[in-house]
């Protein structure tokens, strides 16, 4: 299965400190996007990036990928209480189909 | 709106019943995804179409399922005879085009519980 795993499955942390999740993947992709998804809610896009790219930055989020080792990290700086959320990477495969994995859960206490 | 607009938010329905859910792209999205999301799992893929041409159904779980796109905008996703293993979230996503370096948009879901 191409599915992306995210690790850890849940993580809780103190309102400005950093949060780090990561995924793993198992083939060959062209481009890995991360998202976001509040309680009841819809997944909302945070950023992508290309397989060619390391590391890209939108805001407080920092994207890493390391296709040597099928992985992609997502930190958020300063993380903020309205950042509680669960976080999913999905990635391509044949086909067009998108991956997801099966999500960090994100807590922020304030 | 502007978003991606899925109809009903819940609907709860005796076994054996069929159901309709429907979904509303954004305009001038060509590309449209169903998904399928049980508690606290990630994503499913079920299906997608891409403008007029054939949609990928490789994802649907069995032939209860079926998916249709009219006038290349809004998509109905029906299950005939429900299960109970058939309740879940049922999210729908578009975007510009089918590619990986699109961002897909999406509805906030219809909750379906099978009784």
């Amino acid at each position: 299965s191409q599915q992306g795993e995210e690790d850890p499955q849940a993580l809780s942390i103190q309102e400005g400190e950093n949060a780090t999740m990561n995924c793993s993947y198992k083939t060959s992709i062209n481009n890995l996007q991360w998202y976001r998804q509040n309680s009841g809610r819809g997944l909302v896009h945070l950023i992508l990036i290309r397989s060619n790219e390391r590391e890209k930055h939108s805001g407080r989020l920092r994207v890493t990928l390391d296709t040597s080792k099928k992985s992609s990290s997502l930190l958020i700086t300063a993380s903020r209480a309205a950042d509680t959320a669960s976080y999913f990477c999905a990635t391509d495969a044949i086909g067009n189909q998108f991956y997801f994995g099966t999500g960090t859960s994100l807590t922020v206490i304030p | 709106g502007a978003g991606v607009s899925q109809s009903p938010s819940n609907k709860v329905t005796e076994k054996g019943k069929d159901v309709e859910l429907r979904c509303d792209p954004i305009s001038g999205h060509t590309a449209l995804y169903w998904y399928r999301q049980s508690l606290g799992q990630g994503l499913e893929f079920l299906i997608y179409f891409q403008g007029n041409s054939a949609p990928d159904k490789s994802g649907l779980p069995s032939d209860r399922f079926s998916a249709e796109r009219t006038g290349g905008s809004v998509s109905t996703l029906t299950i005939q005879r429900t299960q109970q293993e058939d309740s879940a979230v049922y999210l729908c996503a578009s975007s510009l085009v089918v590619n990986s370096n699109q961002p897909q948009h999406f509805g906030d879901g219809t909750r379906l519980s099978i009784l």
